[in-house]
């Protein structure tokens, strides 16, 4: 069974449009993130939300905004698509929200901005 | 913030040839992870050291913590073509609340 799994995996749309990117863990794990890697393998931080708490990376532009129906799921909104959000996110859990945890991350979903 | 910076960015190597990348902080670490990510993959966890000084092995990757937990290593013995990815560091952000995840390191193994 997928630990951590997000659809779609391949994204293609245009400019302005809206989107979102559903992702799901099977773990029991209280913690899941949202993460961007840029075309150059930067790894960075979006979000981090368990049930009491969600931290936004300040960078973040309020474009992008996550939304948990549930424990086990972490979708990710993203309004007015520019060319610069092209990249790979990562959806991620952990046991707990903390540094003491290991991060399960999930496939990825490659977004091209057209 | 909180920034790790990691080199060297590339290494290519010969199979059987060792690698060592490095992990460097400015400031104290509580401790720090290491992830492995391969072509087209994506991070899978590898360690955590949290101890000053503490080297963990897993077959031929050494992990290494710093005396000063300012800085770590992963070294890998004899390089063969499944060690190709990109290696990162993470280290605690300065609200301790998140990851933050240094540049990585490129490794490519040559047959």
């Amino acid at each position: 069974d997928t630990a951590v799994s997000q659809t779609p995996k391949y994204l293609v749309t245009q400019m302005g449009n809206d989107k979102s990117i559903k992702c799901e863990q099977n773990l029991g794990h209280d913690t899941m993130y949202w993460y961007k890697q840029d075309s150059k393998k930067f790894l960075k931080i979006m979000f981090s939300y368990n049930n009491k708490e969600l931290i936004i990376n300040e960078t973040v532009p309020n474009r992008f905004s996550p939304k948990s129906p549930d424990k086990a799921h972490l979708n990710l909104h993203i309004n007015s698509l520019e060319l610069g959000d092209s990249a790979v996110y990562f959806c991620a859990s952990s046991y707990r929200q903390g540094m003491a945890y290991e991060q399960y991350f999930g496939p990825g979903t490659r977004l091209t901005v057209t | 913030g909180q920034q790790v910076m990691q080199i060297p960015q590339y290494q290519h190597v010969q199979e059987g040839e060792d690698f060592t990348t490095y992990c460097n902080s400015s400031t104290t670490l509580s401790n720090i992870q290491w992830y492995k990510q391969r072509p087209g993959g994506h991070p899978v966890f590898l360690i955590q050291l949290v101890k000053s000084g503490e080297v963990k092995k897993q077959k031929r990757l050494t992990f290494q913590f710093g005396e000063a937990k300012k800085n770590s290593s992963l070294h890998i013995t004899a390089t063969q073509t499944t060690d190709v990815g990109t290696y990162f560091c993470a280290a605690p952000d300065n609200y301790g609340q998140n990851f933050v995840f240094g540049p990585g390191t490129r490794l490519s193994v040559l047959p």
